[in-house]
């Protein structure tokens, strides 16, 4: 692994359905990101974890679950997937919060689509 | 509240100079960072402003003006891989990215 990988790269789910983005970064950063790209906004911050063992909410956490169980992993639940939840999910880490250390690495992403 | 204003899209021509201008409002100021992302992948870092000034990093410049809560990208010598979205980032109090919807860069040869 170099740098921060993301899975799947895409897929179409269900509304209604479990689904758990996985995000693994091998740098030993502290912190980690989860954002939503939609056409038209900014990317837009949905859970946040500073260190592992902690989480926090971003901007639009409503439908999502995090947890950082260690330094490496932080994935994304989306307990009953809805179609407004369709979009370019992004996985991001920084070596910690703060100046420049927050130069945010980013994963290539999962497309995913409620149907 | 906090905002980030970029323009939507710009057009320049191959070899000209082109700046993207960013205004901010964000909730305590720690820094403005811009990425770069290309269509269809992931953004990357390119420069990161914390003090009033111009900042160069060969043929990408970007300034920041706290006082007036403005910044602008520079990219000269424009190349065809340079078309791509500009996104431009403020860093709150809590240290946490405001983004702006990003600068879709279209260049012409």
């Amino acid at each position: 692994i170099a740098g921060i990988t993301q899975a799947p790269t895409s897929q179409i789910l269900a509304a209604g359905r479990r689904m758990t983005l996985r995000c693994t970064q091998d740098m030993r950063h502290n912190a980690m990101y989860w954002y939503r790209q939609d056409l038209g906004l900014g990317l837009r911050l949905i859970h946040y974890s500073n260190t592992a063992g902690t989480t926090g909410k971003g901007e639009v956490p409503d439908g999502y679950s995090v947890s950082r169980a260690n330094t490496d992993d932080f994935p994304l639940t989306l307990a009953s997937a809805v179609p407004s939840q369709t979009s370019v999910y992004f996985c991001a880490s920084s070596d910690r919060p703060g100046g420049s250390y927050n130069e945010q690495f980013f994963g290539p992403g999962t497309r995913l689509t409620v149907l | 509240g906090q905002n980030i204003d970029q323009p939507t899209e710009m057009t320049a021509t191959e070899g000209a100079i082109v700046q993207i201008n960013c205004t901010y409002q964000t909730s305590g100021f720690n820094g403005l960072f811009w990425y770069q992302q290309h269509a269809g992948e992931a953004p990357t870092f390119l420069s990161y402003n914390v003090l009033d000034g111009l900042e160069e990093k060969g043929r990408f410049s970007s300034f920041l003006s706290r006082s007036k809560g403005y910044s602008y990208l520079l990219l000269k010598e424009l190349q065809m891989k340079d078309s791509a979205s500009y996104l431009c980032a403020g860093m709150d109090s809590n240290y946490q990215l405001i983004w702006g919807a990003g600068t879709k860069l279209i260049i012409k040869p």
